[in-house]
């Protein structure tokens, strides 16, 4: 069974950096043709893109946010990590994390629950 | 940069067919998803490389793209397809649309 698991703090003040944590299991980010992604929601709003990290370590970013973002892997422990600096309160979203397997051509299917992260003083 | 308009809302009748469609240039150039989004959960992909159905989806929902436009259809829309949808696009980068919310009255 295919899972992701989010996990970070709920909170963070302004300017800080967000470090999230995205656990793979069901399947390894060594595999062929597998990506993972990160992909936020703002309450009540869209969804937005932010990374992927692919199988052989290519990364590509929202450009509106690369500035701001990196994305990493551990593959000894199957993670995906994603970091972020400068929070601001408008960052105020649900974060996922979501496997993007070249197998259904550019399209996440399998997503984590969500990590709602809030930006506050 | 690249830019997906859905529109806000669709309401459609119990067993009647949902439309909801997704804009972008030249949208037919990349490959086109859908997901559907219920309150409080993460989404759920229902249409991939345009017109593919992943397992488990219901035969109801349909995909199509042509030109700027990408299209998911629901035949004999249910209650329980009442959700936000949303379209994505794909050729290197992740685009989403704004999100549609199909009401079912």
């Amino acid at each position: 069974q295919i899972t992701l698991k989010e996990s970070g703090p709920t909170l963070v003040k302004p300017t800080q950096t967000l470090t999230l944590t995205c656990t793979l299991s069901g399947f390894s980010l060594s595999a062929r043709g597998v990506a993972v992604g990160w992909v936020r929601q703002t309450p009540g709003k869209a969804l937005e893109w932010l990374a992927l990290i692919y199988q052989n370590d290519d990364k590509r970013y929202n450009p509106s946010l690369m500035n701001r973002l990196t994305i990493t892997r551990d593959s000894s422990k199957n993670q995906v990590l994603l970091t972020m600096t400068a929070m601001d309160p408008v960052d105020t979203a649900t974060y996922f994390c979501a496997r993007f397997p070249l197998s259904v051509a550019g399209a996440f299917d399998s997503w984590g629950r969500g990590a709602l992260v809030t930006v506050s003083s | 940069s690249y830019k997906l308009t859905q529109p806000p809302s669709v309401s459609v009748s119990p067993g009647q067919t949902a439309t909801i469609t997704c804009s972008g240039d030249n949208l037919a150039d990349k490959v086109s998803s859908w997901y559907q989004q219920k309150l409080g959960q993460s989404p759920v992909l229902v249409v991939y490389d345009d017109n593919k159905r992943p397992s488990g989806i219901p035969e109801r929902f349909s995909g199509s793209s042509s030109g700027n436009t990408a299209t998911l259809t629901i035949s004999g829309t249910q209650s329980v397809d009442e959700a936000d949808y949303y379209c994505q696009a794909w050729d290197s980068r992740v685009v989403f649309g704004g999100g549609t919310k199909l009401t079912v009255l």
